[in-house]
């Protein structure tokens, strides 16, 4: 579990503003992922990225922006945020898919938009 | 896209007991299975998984059975015991050369009583 990090753990910022989520593994995994936990609603995808430069939205990316120029971290932006982004926010990844598809999960980021 | 969902949203049990958590799925060719449970403030974690070429998984207390057919697949935990107690979140994918990208279902918050 050590393995996947993010940063910072708990954020509260206010609308309009923009803000950057970290999410650090040092697996090598090919595979990242960034979910979104909110009440009643469970895990929903944002994005996520097969390897370093390839990205593609999710279920919910709407207002979010991603990126991967290493293969260990793919930071999550919110460009100008909303009050409906408040949520604990997830990274996860996979070694591969065929035999790895294991999602593993970092801690969270606990983020309040004012 | 996949809609997986999952039934019961709350279910308490005495410590003991056996616990069934079902959920379906809508997409045929979702062939990828997971459960993970997540404690109160914790990160989710993977408990087992199954795969669609086969019916039924088994891991000490905790089983998995996938019915293809009908498109449902079920938790069981026997023997319950306080530590049990977490939300527990099915999800479906379909694995592909291309990654796994996994929907989940709503969550069951499972509650073993003394």
């Amino acid at each position: 579990d050590a393995g996947i990090t993010q940063s910072p753990r708990y954020k509260i910022t206010e609308t309009g503003r923009q803000v950057t989520l970290m999410c650090h593994q040092t697996w090598s995994h090919s595979y990242m992922f960034w979910y979104r936990q909110d009440l009643g609603h469970g895990l929903r995808l944002i994005y996520y990225s097969a390897a370093a430069d390839i990205t593609d939205k999710g279920e919910v990316p709407d207002g979010y922006v991603v990126s991967r120029s290493k293969t260990e971290n793919f930071p999550l932006t919110l460009e100008s945020a909303t009050r409906s982004q408040t949520s604990v926010y997830f990274c996860a990844s996979s070694e591969s898919a065929g035999g790895g598809e294991t999602q593993y999960f970092g801690p969270g980021t606990r983020l309040l938009v004012l | 896209g996949e809609n997986v969902e999952q039934h019961p949203s709350t279910l308490s049990v005495q410590e003991g007991d056996s616990a069934v958590i079902k959920c379906t799925y809508s997409d045929s060719a979702s062939n990828y299975f997971p459960w993970y449970k997540q404690e109160l403030g914790k990160r989710p974690q993977l408990i087992i998984d199954i795969r669609s070429n086969v019916g039924e998984k088994k891991d000490q207390r905790i089983a998995v059975t996938l019915n293809k057919t009908a498109k449902h697949f079920s938790l069981h935990i026997t023997e319950t015991q306080p530590e049990d107690s977490a939300v527990y979140f099915c999800a479906a994918s379909k694995v592909t050369g291309g990654g796994n990208k996994l929907t989940f279902g709503t969550g069951t918050q499972l509650k073993v009583e003394l």
